[in-house]
C-alpha cells in the first residue's frame, strides 16, 4: 500500500534553481527515506532521515522531517540537468518485513 | 553501497509463456528480498516479500500462482512471471537488505517485461 503523498506531481525548473518537493505519510515511522529514480532504471538510495532528526544534509540535499505533521521535505539546491528524475519518499512497513511504502513521486525536470 | 543484479534488463514475451527474473545481492547476504512492481508514471507497489528459505509473502490482490518467488540462497530471489498476459506488462523491480532493522534497501536496475 502507498504510504505517502508527494507535492507537487510534477515540477520544472531551470539550472541553477532550487527545488523542493514535500511528502507526507500516514503512519508512526522510524526514519523516512529519500530515493531517486531515472527513467525506466532502479531506484537509488538518497537520504535517510530518523525519526529523532529534523534535518539533514548531505551534499546538495537538505531533507527535513516533521513528525508531528508527518511530513517531510526534500530540497536540491543549484540543481543540474542531470537532477532531472523522479523523487520519491518512502517508509518502512513493519508489517511486510520492513519492504518499503513509497509516496507517489514527484517528477522533477531541470532544464539547461 | 551494496550491489543488487536484476536479470533480464528487458524481456518481451508471448502471451502464456512464463518469464522469470532474476535478483542477485553481489556482496552481502540478503536476509530478506522484496519484489516490487512500477506501472508507467507511478510509483512502485509491493508485491511480495521473501525470506531465505521460506515461502513468500504476498500482497493483498497478488495472485501467488501466478508471480512464483523463490528464494533459495542468501544472495538470490527469482520472481517467475507465469503464463504472461498483456496486463501483466509492467517493470518490476527487486531490492534486498540484510539483517537489522534501520538499513537502506538496495535496488535491482529493474525489468522491463513486454507481453505481446
Amino acid at each position: 500500500s502507498q504510504q505517502g503523498e508527494e507535492d507537487p506531481q510534477a515540477l520544472s525548473i531551470q539550472e541553477g534553481e532550487n527545488a523542493t518537493m514535500n511528502c507526507s505519510y500516514k503512519t508512526s515511522i522510524n526514519n523516512l527515506q529519500w530515493y531517486r529514480q531515472n527513467s525506466g532504471r532502479g531506484l537509488v538510495h538518497l537520504i535517510l532521515i530518523r525519526s529523532n532528526e529534523r534535518e539533514k544534509h548531505s551534499g546538495r540535499l537538505r531533507v527535513t522531517l516533521d513528525t508531528s505533521k508527518k511530513s517531510s521535505s526534500l530540497l536540491i539546491t543549484a540543481s543540474r540537468a542531470a537532477d532531472t528524475a523522479s523523487y520519491f519518499c518512502a517508509t518502512e512497513n513493519s508489517n511486510s518485513g520492513y519492504a518499503l511504502n513509497f509516496g507517489k513521486g514527484t517528477s522533477l525536470l531541470v532544464t539547461p | 553501497g551494496a550491489v543488487v543484479s536484476q536479470h533480464p534488463s528487458r524481456v518481451i514475451c508471448k502471451s502464456g509463456t512464463s518469464v522469470k527474473i532474476e535478483c542477485r545481492s553481489l556482496d552481502f547476504q540478503a536476509t530478506t528480498m522484496f519484489w516490487y512492481r512500477q506501472f508507467p508514471k507511478q510509483s512502485l507497489m509491493l508485491m511480495a516479500t521473501s525470506n531465505e528459505g521460506s515461502k513468500a509473502t504476498y500482497e493483498q490482490g497478488v495472485e501467488k500462482d501466478k508471480f512464483l518467488i523463490n528464494h533459495a540462497s542468501l544472495t538470490l530471489s527469482t520472481l517467475t512471471v507465469t503464463s504472461a498476459h498483456p496486463e501483466d506488462s509492467s517493470f518490476y523491480i527487486c531490492s534486498a537488505r540484510s539483517a537489522g532493522l534501520v538499513t537502506e534497501a538496495f535496488f535491482g536496475q529493474g525489468t522491463r517485461l513486454t507481453v505481446v
